[in-house]
Protein backbone atom coordinates (compact mmCIF):
# COMPACT_ATOMS: atom_id res chain seq x y z
CA UNK A 1 0.00 0.00 0.00
CA UNK A 2 1.35 2.54 -1.28
CA UNK A 3 1.00 6.19 1.29
CA UNK A 4 2.71 8.48 -0.63
CA UNK A 5 2.38 8.59 -4.64
CA UNK A 6 3.86 10.82 -7.38
CA UNK A 7 1.22 10.12 -10.04
CA UNK A 8 3.49 11.40 -12.60
CA UNK A 9 6.35 9.75 -13.41
CA UNK A 10 7.60 12.60 -15.84
CA UNK A 11 7.27 16.34 -16.68
CA UNK A 12 8.83 18.54 -19.36
CA UNK A 13 9.37 22.45 -18.49
CA UNK A 14 10.83 25.31 -20.66
CA UNK A 15 14.19 26.93 -19.16
CA UNK A 16 12.78 30.05 -17.39
CA UNK A 17 9.28 28.64 -16.98
CA UNK A 18 7.39 27.44 -13.85
CA UNK A 19 7.60 23.16 -12.85
CA UNK A 20 5.21 22.03 -10.53
CA UNK A 21 6.09 18.61 -8.86
CA UNK A 22 2.82 16.76 -7.34
CA UNK A 23 2.73 14.67 -4.35
CA UNK A 24 -0.19 12.93 -2.86
CA UNK A 25 -0.28 10.84 0.82
CA UNK A 26 -3.04 8.66 2.34
CA UNK A 27 -1.88 8.78 5.85
CA UNK A 28 -3.32 11.56 7.89
CA UNK A 29 -0.44 10.60 10.74
CA UNK A 30 1.93 12.65 8.41
CA UNK A 31 2.80 15.74 9.86
CA UNK A 32 6.42 16.50 8.21
CA UNK A 33 7.37 16.39 4.40
CA UNK A 34 10.19 16.50 2.44
CA UNK A 35 11.85 17.23 -0.95
CA UNK A 36 14.60 15.56 -2.38
CA UNK A 37 16.39 15.62 -5.99
CA UNK A 38 18.46 13.21 -7.36
CA UNK A 39 20.88 13.20 -10.11
CA UNK A 40 21.59 9.70 -12.04
CA UNK A 41 24.61 7.66 -10.33
CA UNK A 42 24.13 10.01 -6.78
CA UNK A 43 22.53 10.04 -4.02
CA UNK A 44 19.49 11.48 -2.88
CA UNK A 45 19.90 15.32 -2.20
CA UNK A 46 17.67 17.31 0.40
CA UNK A 47 15.63 20.10 -1.04
CA UNK A 48 13.21 21.83 1.27
CA UNK A 49 10.72 20.29 3.62
CA UNK A 50 7.73 21.52 5.58
CA UNK A 51 5.56 21.11 8.83
CA UNK A 52 1.82 19.93 8.75
CA UNK A 53 1.65 23.61 11.05
CA UNK A 54 2.22 25.77 7.82
CA UNK A 55 1.06 25.73 4.08
CA UNK A 56 3.86 27.22 2.33
CA UNK A 57 7.87 27.24 2.46
CA UNK A 58 9.98 28.82 0.38
CA UNK A 59 13.83 28.78 0.02
CA UNK A 60 15.23 31.21 -3.12
CA UNK A 61 13.39 29.75 -6.16
CA UNK A 62 11.83 26.49 -4.49
CA UNK A 63 8.12 26.26 -3.24
CA UNK A 64 6.52 24.03 -0.90
CA UNK A 65 2.85 24.17 -0.88
CA UNK A 66 0.84 21.86 1.14
CA UNK A 67 -2.95 20.92 1.54
CA UNK A 68 -3.34 19.22 4.61
CA UNK A 69 -7.42 18.74 3.91
CA UNK A 70 -6.76 17.50 0.02
CA UNK A 71 -3.42 15.30 1.67
CA UNK A 72 -1.91 16.91 -0.80
CA UNK A 73 1.39 18.48 -1.32
CA UNK A 74 3.32 20.43 -4.54
CA UNK A 75 6.88 21.55 -5.30
CA UNK A 76 7.19 25.11 -7.79
CA UNK A 77 10.56 25.88 -9.05
CA UNK A 78 10.83 28.83 -10.51
CA UNK A 79 12.14 30.15 -12.41
CA UNK A 80 13.12 26.47 -13.96
CA UNK A 81 16.99 25.71 -14.81
CA UNK A 82 18.79 23.06 -17.09
CA UNK A 83 20.08 22.03 -14.14
CA UNK A 84 17.18 21.51 -12.56
CA UNK A 85 16.44 18.42 -14.65
CA UNK A 86 16.82 15.47 -12.04
CA UNK A 87 14.17 13.05 -10.42
CA UNK A 88 12.13 14.55 -7.48
CA UNK A 89 10.99 12.49 -4.79
CA UNK A 90 8.14 13.43 -2.11
CA UNK A 91 9.10 11.92 1.35
CA UNK A 92 7.07 12.18 4.30
CA UNK A 93 6.90 11.15 8.72
CA UNK A 94 5.32 10.79 11.48
CA UNK A 95 8.08 12.92 13.46
CA UNK A 96 5.18 13.80 16.21
CA UNK A 97 4.22 10.30 16.93
CA UNK A 98 7.18 9.00 17.88
CA UNK A 99 8.27 7.64 14.30
CA UNK A 100 11.31 9.18 14.41
CA UNK A 101 13.67 9.01 11.07
CA UNK A 102 11.25 6.75 9.23
CA UNK A 103 10.85 8.48 5.92
CA UNK A 104 8.05 7.10 3.36
CA UNK A 105 8.78 8.16 0.09
CA UNK A 106 7.07 8.68 -3.27
CA UNK A 107 8.24 7.07 -6.87
CA UNK A 108 9.63 9.76 -7.89
CA UNK A 109 9.16 12.54 -10.72
CA UNK A 110 11.46 13.17 -13.81
CA UNK A 111 11.81 16.28 -14.52
CA UNK A 112 13.78 17.86 -17.98
CA UNK A 113 14.13 21.72 -18.26
CA UNK A 114 14.49 22.04 -21.68
CA UNK A 115 16.87 24.74 -22.35
CA UNK B 1 35.04 15.97 2.54
CA UNK B 2 32.26 13.50 1.82
CA UNK B 3 29.81 13.98 3.94
CA UNK B 4 28.12 10.64 3.98
CA UNK B 5 30.35 7.94 2.24
CA UNK B 6 29.89 4.57 1.30
CA UNK B 7 32.03 1.67 0.26
CA UNK B 8 31.80 -0.03 -2.15
CA UNK B 9 30.34 1.89 -5.21
CA UNK B 10 29.74 -0.89 -7.20
CA UNK B 11 29.02 -4.98 -6.24
CA UNK B 12 28.91 -7.84 -8.26
CA UNK B 13 28.77 -11.17 -6.60
CA UNK B 14 27.29 -14.51 -6.81
CA UNK B 15 24.32 -15.69 -5.43
CA UNK B 16 25.24 -17.46 -2.24
CA UNK B 17 27.97 -15.32 -1.49
CA UNK B 18 28.11 -13.03 1.89
CA UNK B 19 29.05 -9.48 1.37
CA UNK B 20 29.38 -5.77 3.49
CA UNK B 21 28.86 -2.89 2.52
CA UNK B 22 30.17 0.15 4.87
CA UNK B 23 28.76 3.77 5.74
CA UNK B 24 30.73 6.80 7.08
CA UNK B 25 29.38 10.48 7.96
CA UNK B 26 31.23 13.11 9.32
CA UNK B 27 28.52 15.16 10.05
CA UNK B 28 28.39 14.76 13.58
CA UNK B 29 24.82 13.10 13.58
CA UNK B 30 23.67 10.87 15.59
CA UNK B 31 21.41 8.60 13.39
CA UNK B 32 22.22 6.75 10.58
CA UNK B 33 20.07 4.49 7.82
CA UNK B 34 19.82 2.17 5.69
CA UNK B 35 17.92 2.26 2.57
CA UNK B 36 16.98 -0.02 -0.43
CA UNK B 37 16.13 1.64 -4.16
CA UNK B 38 14.66 -1.30 -6.13
CA UNK B 39 14.23 -1.86 -10.01
CA UNK B 40 10.83 0.07 -9.47
CA UNK B 41 13.01 2.88 -8.22
CA UNK B 42 11.10 3.42 -4.82
CA UNK B 43 13.18 4.03 -1.79
CA UNK B 44 12.57 2.01 1.60
CA UNK B 45 13.69 2.27 4.86
CA UNK B 46 15.76 -0.68 6.03
CA UNK B 47 17.29 -0.19 9.51
CA UNK B 48 17.97 3.18 11.39
CA UNK B 49 20.33 3.25 14.15
CA UNK B 50 20.73 6.05 17.11
CA UNK B 51 23.62 6.30 19.26
CA UNK B 52 24.64 2.84 17.71
CA UNK B 53 20.98 1.49 18.44
CA UNK B 54 18.77 -0.39 17.04
CA UNK B 55 15.57 1.87 16.28
CA UNK B 56 14.00 0.78 13.41
CA UNK B 57 14.02 -2.61 11.66
CA UNK B 58 11.64 -3.17 8.80
CA UNK B 59 10.42 -6.48 7.59
CA UNK B 60 14.11 -7.33 6.10
CA UNK B 61 15.10 -11.02 5.89
CA UNK B 62 17.45 -11.62 9.01
CA UNK B 63 20.02 -12.60 5.86
CA UNK B 64 20.67 -8.99 6.60
CA UNK B 65 22.36 -7.47 9.49
CA UNK B 66 23.12 -3.80 10.32
CA UNK B 67 26.18 -2.93 12.58
CA UNK B 68 27.40 0.06 13.83
CA UNK B 69 30.52 0.18 15.64
CA UNK B 70 30.15 3.87 16.42
CA UNK B 71 28.18 7.03 15.91
CA UNK B 72 30.18 8.07 12.64
CA UNK B 73 29.83 4.06 11.17
CA UNK B 74 26.87 1.96 10.05
CA UNK B 75 28.03 -1.53 8.17
CA UNK B 76 25.91 -3.62 6.08
CA UNK B 77 25.83 -7.42 6.33
CA UNK B 78 24.35 -9.24 3.98
CA UNK B 79 24.33 -13.81 3.91
CA UNK B 80 23.85 -15.97 1.28
CA UNK B 81 22.77 -13.44 -1.24
CA UNK B 82 20.08 -13.88 -3.57
CA UNK B 83 19.08 -12.57 -6.80
CA UNK B 84 16.08 -10.32 -5.52
CA UNK B 85 18.84 -8.42 -3.44
CA UNK B 86 19.82 -6.79 -6.74
CA UNK B 87 19.22 -3.04 -5.96
CA UNK B 88 20.89 -0.17 -4.94
CA UNK B 89 21.54 0.78 -1.39
CA UNK B 90 21.84 3.95 -0.35
CA UNK B 91 22.95 5.03 3.46
CA UNK B 92 21.76 7.99 5.20
CA UNK B 93 22.41 10.50 8.57
CA UNK B 94 20.63 12.64 10.74
CA UNK B 95 20.82 14.59 13.35
CA UNK B 96 16.80 14.89 15.71
CA UNK B 97 17.94 18.11 17.05
CA UNK B 98 18.24 19.68 13.90
CA UNK B 99 16.25 21.64 12.00
CA UNK B 100 15.48 20.94 9.14
CA UNK B 101 14.77 16.99 9.91
CA UNK B 102 16.00 16.31 6.92
CA UNK B 103 18.33 12.74 6.24
CA UNK B 104 21.37 13.26 4.08
CA UNK B 105 22.29 10.50 1.24
CA UNK B 106 25.41 8.77 0.68
CA UNK B 107 25.99 8.03 -3.55
CA UNK B 108 24.71 4.70 -2.98
CA UNK B 109 26.02 1.22 -3.46
CA UNK B 110 24.68 -0.51 -6.74
CA UNK B 111 24.34 -4.65 -5.80
CA UNK B 112 24.37 -6.56 -8.72
CA UNK B 113 23.87 -10.93 -7.60
CA UNK B 114 24.45 -13.40 -10.52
Amino acid sequence: DQQVKQNSPSLSVQEGRISILNCDYTNSMFDYFLWYKKYPAEGPTFLISISSIKDKNEDGRFTVFLNKSAKHLSLHIVPSQPGDSAVYFCAASEFNSGNTGKLIFGQGTTLQVKP
Amino acid sequence: DTAVSQTPKYLVTQMGNDKSIKCEQNLGHDTMYWYKQDSKKFLKIMFSYNNKELIINETVPNRFSPKSPDKAHLNLHINSLELGDSAVYFCASSQESLTPKAQYFGPGTRLLVL
